[in-house]
């Protein structure tokens, strides 16, 4: 049982680059997010898909843009990546918004130079 | 606005009970967990408790909440080198009245030294 599976693990990319962060899970949970931590901020969360077909903005959303693809996948993507969007990336799932814990993936470490 | 608090270090002898301190502000939270991050990896949940509850136990782990202070705590027994990583809080999401605000706190750098 996979669980929430990130790809990619690592990435490095030139200011001004696009990409895409992908993150599937197969537990049949309604509710994702992608967090990003840096050293001293903790996480925050950047956006959030409360269901298949929803996305809502988060704590730190700008520069990002989501899609939730179906009830198991919900990419990331930077379309013009900024040194300030160096971080590790968590894609996280629940079983629904309230009240149920959350499975993290392992991260992708972006590095914007 | 909402907010989780940990201390952010704390180091202990191998075979010492570890005591990892949080306090949270919405008193609306209905679960509250406790998760851990290896090195290179992402948060694991380690353990939760439900707020009309004041302790929990399971195996060497004690989850004390006291929910008239707003304070839980998690207590190590016979902490291991195994155990050294970060140790997040973190209160059920209630995103409908705290929409964008992350529930986590910051960390606690647990180092057990042998």
């Amino acid at each position: 049982n996979a669980g929430v599976t990130q790809t990619p693990k690592f990435q490095v990319l030139k200011t001004g680059q696009s990409m895409t962060l992908q993150c599937a899970q197969d537990m049949n949970h309604n509710s994702m997010y992608w967090y990003r931590q840096d050293p001293g901020m903790g996480l925050r969360l950047i956006y959030y898909s409360a269901s298949e077909g929803t996305t809502d903005k988060g704590e730190v959303p700008n520069g990002y843009n989501v899609s939730r693809l179906n009830k198991r996948e919900f990419s990331l993507r930077l379309e013009s990546a900024a040194p300030s969007q160096t971080s590790v990336y968590f894609c996280a799932s629940s079983v629904d918004l309230e009240n149920s814990p959350l499975h993290f993936g392992n991260g992708t470490r972006l590095t914007v130079t | 606005g909402e907010d989780v608090e940990q201390s952010l270090f704390l180091s202990v002898r191998e075979g010492d009970s570890s005591v990892i301190n949080c306090t949270y502000t919405d008193s609306s939270s209905t679960y509250l967990y406790w998760y851990k991050q290896e090195p290179g990896a992402g948060l694991q949940l380690l353990t939760y408790i439900f707020s009309n509850m004041d302790m929990k136990q399971d195996q060497r782990l004690t989850v004390l909440l006291n929910k008239k202070d707003k304070h839980l705590s998690l207590r190590i027994a016979d902490t291991q080198t195994g155990d050294s990583a970060i140790y997040f809080c973190a209160e059920s999401p209630a995103i409908n009245t705290n929409a964008g605000k992350s529930t986590f706190g910051d960390g606690t750098t647990l180092t057990v030294k042998p």
